[in-house]
């Protein structure tokens, strides 16, 4: 059974470093075929693709935010981490852990964290 | 404003056929899979149809995903009350290089 586990702060100031931590069990980020990634949900709004990173270390970014993203895995601890730099208000939301499933010339989000809602506020 | 458009709302009967459209262009829907997710009340997303029509095991055959040109639907038949939800849809778009999403249709069972 696969579980996704979001932690990291719920609150932050503005300009400050977001960083989100994903514990995850049932696969392994070693096995090929296998992704984790974030999406994030402001309060009362639509979804918002964020990164995402593959078994062998490939990382996507959405391109209006990847000046501010940085997305790395951790094999031996299960766990992903993101970070965001310079977090503004508009970034509150509720921020999902996600497992890729990768089918060659297609992937998708297939499983879902609970989230964890992190508000930027000074 | 999203990339792609839903109704913001759609309501049904039990046991009614309900229909929730997502409307895209040929960058996205046009070209690529179209995934569809839930969303139940203060809960995470849930897939519940990939590449376009494909049902994940564990999800009824009550839900149903159609895709023809930039527009795709989700039907769902025999409508019940636990139905009520949030419902997205969502394509990798090759203009934006990025995943869209529709802006999300609340589905009320009256």
């Amino acid at each position: 059974q696969i579980t996704l586990k979001e932690s990291g702060p719920t609150l932050v100031k503005p300009t400050q470093t977001l960083t989100l931590t994903c514990t995850f069990s049932g696969f392994s980020l070693s096995t090929r075929g296998v992704g984790v990634g974030w999406i994030r949900q402001p309060p009362q709004k639509a979804l918002e693709w964020l990164a995402h990173i593959y078994w062998d270390d490939d990382k996507r970014y959405s391109p209006s935010l990847k000046r501010r993203l940085t997305i790395t895995k951790d094999t031996s601890k299960n766990q992903v981490v993101l970070t965001m730099t310079n977090m503004d208000p508009v970034d509150t939301a509720t921020y999902y852990c996600t497992h890729v499933n990768w089918g060659g010339a297609y992937y998708y989000f297939d499983l879902w964290g609970r989230g964890t809602l992190v508000t930027v506020s000074s | 404003q999203s990339v792609m458009t839903q109704p913001p709302s759609a309501s049904g009967t039990p046991g009614q056929r309900v229909t929730i459209s997502c409307s895209g262009s040929s960058s996205n829907i046009g070209g690529n899979y179209v995934y569809w997710y839930q969303q139940l009340p203060g809960t995470a997303p849930k897939l519940l149809i990939h590449r376009n029509n494909q049902r994940p095991s564990g999800v009824p055959d009550r839900f149903s995903g159609f895709k023809s040109g930039t527009s795709a639907s989700l039907a769902l038949s025999g409508l019940r009350s636990e139905d009520e939800a949030d419902y997205y849809c969502a394509a990798w778009d090759d203009s934006l290089t990025t995943w869209v999403f529709g802006g999300g249709t609340k589905l009320t069972v009256l």
